[in-house]
C-alpha cells in the first residue's frame, strides 16, 4: 500500500515524552520525514533521514525506523510543541510523495 | 536566507482555471527538484506534484492528473502550476515546498501557502 497510517491525537503530560508512530509499506524501502504545523502556519520540517534534524530544531526531538514504522519522540515535551505533526515518505511508485494523515498533539 | 513566495491563488467557479506562481530566493534554485502540497480546510497535508531541478521529470498525484500541470522557468527562479478544470474539492491553501532530494527525500523548506477556493 502507498499509504501512511498515523494515530489521530494524543496528549502528554508538560515535560513527559511523547512518540508519534507512522506506518506503511513504503516505510520499509524509505525513511520517513516528519513535519510540525501549528494552525495559520507552514509546516515545519523536524526530522529527515535515518535521524536527521534541521538547524534550529531542538536536540528534544529524535526519530527512529524499524520495519515499516517510523516513529517521532518528543523527550520533555513544551508547551510551543502543541501543534499536528505529519509523517511523509516516497509512495511505492517511488516518485510519487505521500502523507499521513497527522497526529494532534496536546501538552497538557 | 531561503524564502519561497506563493501567490496567485483566489476565489474561481467550478470548471475554471487560475495559476499559481513560487518564487524562490536564496539558494541555487536551478540545483533543487520542487513539488506543490496542499491543505484543504482543516484537513492533512497532500502532494500535488512535483517538478525536477531542470524541468525535465514531472510528477502528478492521481487526483490532479490531466487537470493539472507543473512547470518552472530557472531564469526566474520560479515554479508555476497551471490549475484547469477545477472542482470543489480542489479547494485547499496550496503550499510550494523545496525538496531536498536523494534516496529519502525530504521538504526542507516551505511557502506561506495561496488559498485556492472553487466555489460558484
Amino acid at each position: 500500500s502507498s499509504e501512511l497510517t498515523q494515530d489521530p491525537a494524543v496528549s502528554v503530560a508538560l515535560g513527559q515524552t511523547v512518540t508519534f508512530t507512522c506506518q506503511g509499506g513504503g516505510l520499509r524501502s524509505y525513511y520517513a520525514s516528519w513535519y510540525q504545523q501549528k494552525p495559520g502556519q507552514a509546516p515545519l520540517l523536524v526530522i529527515y533521514g535515518k535521524n536527521s534534524r534541521p538547524s534550529g530544531i531542538p536536540d528534544r526531538f529524535s526519530g527512529s525506523n524499524s520495519g515499516d514504522t517510523a516513529s517521532l519522540t518528543i523527550t520533555g515535551a513544551q508547551a510551543e510543541d502543541e501543534a499536528d505533526y505529519y509523517c511523509s515518505s516516497r509512495d511505492s511508485r517511488g516518485n510519487h510523495y505521500v502523507f499521513g494523515p497527522g497526529t494532534k498533539l496536546t501538552v497538557l | 536566507e531561503v524564502q519561497l513566495v506563493e501567490s496567485g491563488g483566489g476565489l474561481v467557479k467550478p470548471g475554471g482555471s487560475l495559476r499559481l506562481s513560487c518564487v524562490a530566493s536564496g539558494f541555487t534554485f536551478s540545483a533543487y527538484d520542487v513539488s506543490w502540497v496542499r491543505q484543504a480546510p482543516g484537513k492533512g497535508l497532500e502532494w500535488v506534484s512535483s517538478v525536477s531541478s531542470g524541468g525535465t521529470y514531472i510528477y502528478d498525484a492521481d487526483s490532479v492528473k490531466g487537470r493539472f500541470t507543473v512547470s518552472r522557468d530557472n531564469a526566474k527562479n520560479s515554479v508555476f502550476l497551471q490549475m484547469n478544470s477545477l472542482r470543489p474539492e480542489d479547494t485547499a491553501v496550496y503550499y510550494c515546498a523545496r525538496e531536498n532530494s536523494g534516496y529519502h527525500p525530504f521538504f526542507d523548506y516551505w511557502g506561506q501557502g495561496t488559498l485556492v477556493a472553487v466555489s460558484s
